[in-house]
């Protein structure tokens, strides 16, 4: 079992509010990863980190941001929420030299 | 633009079969790829992975092919069980380039009794 953790598992919030995403890992990985992923489709990665301080956007358009102050947490944050926000957001992370990802369970946002 | 697809998106079989899943990928620069399974209500697990300078790795009950020629990946899947019930995603890379996984389209495999 990865040692990886997002919360909440779930999130029922009305247009316009602001929310975060938390994501934190155990394992010392330097590499961490925020993919969106309707039900049954592929995941779309939206942001990563390769350390401290560094943040890049992914392949797939976020209005969401991420920070990486500490290695261990990489929380998302969308500042107004809306429906089309609505999705289950992956938190992931690996080691450096090593593109095997560690998954968490996500978050299961609907944003009404 | 490139990416990583799957042939197709559902495959049930019965109890003790052996699973084929297949996948295409199109970047010819990646070199490493991924099986992913991902059962109900949880995140993707990793499976087993192949480099290119790979034709076949095999794990416990199962197997992965890549045939670089026609870009086409492969998970085998022996004595197919219950609980392999998921959705299995491929996924690509460059090794060791920074760059970060592609994942294609799932397919969802239903194993009945």
């Amino acid at each position: 079992e990865a040692d990886i953790y997002q919360t909440p598992r779930y999130l029922v919030i009305g247009t316009g509010k602001k929310i975060t995403l938390e994501c934190s890992q155990t394992m010392g990985h330097d590499k961490m990863y925020w993919y969106q992923q309707d039900p049954g489709m592929e995941l779309h990665l939206i942001h990563y980190s390769y350390g401290v301080n560094s943040t890049e956007k992914g392949d797939l358009s976020s209005e969401s941001t991420v920070s990486r102050i500490r290695t261990e947490h990489f929380p998302l944050t969308l500042e107004s929420a809306r429906p089309s926000h609505t999705s289950q957001y992956l938190c992931a992370s690996s080691r450096s030299g090593n593109e095997k990802l560690f998954f968490g369970s996500g978050t299961q946002l609907s944003v009404l | 633009g490139e990416s990583v697809g799957l042939h197709l998106p559902t495959l049930s079989v019965q109890e003790g079969d052996n699973s084929i899943i297949n996948c295409a990928y199109s970047n010819s620069a990646s070199d490493y790829f991924i099986w992913y399974k991902q059962e109900s209500g949880k995140g993707p697990q990793f499976i087993i992975d192949i480099r290119s300078n790979m034709d076949k790795r095999q794990g416990q009950r199962v197997t992965v092919l890549l045939n670089k020629t026609v870009k086409h990946l492969s998970l085998q899947i022996a004595a197919t069980q219950p609980g392999d019930s998921a959705v299995y995603f491929c996924a690509e890379t460059k090794y060791q380039a920074g760059t970060a996984l592609i994942f294609g389209k799932g397919t969802t495999l239903s194993v009945s009794s």
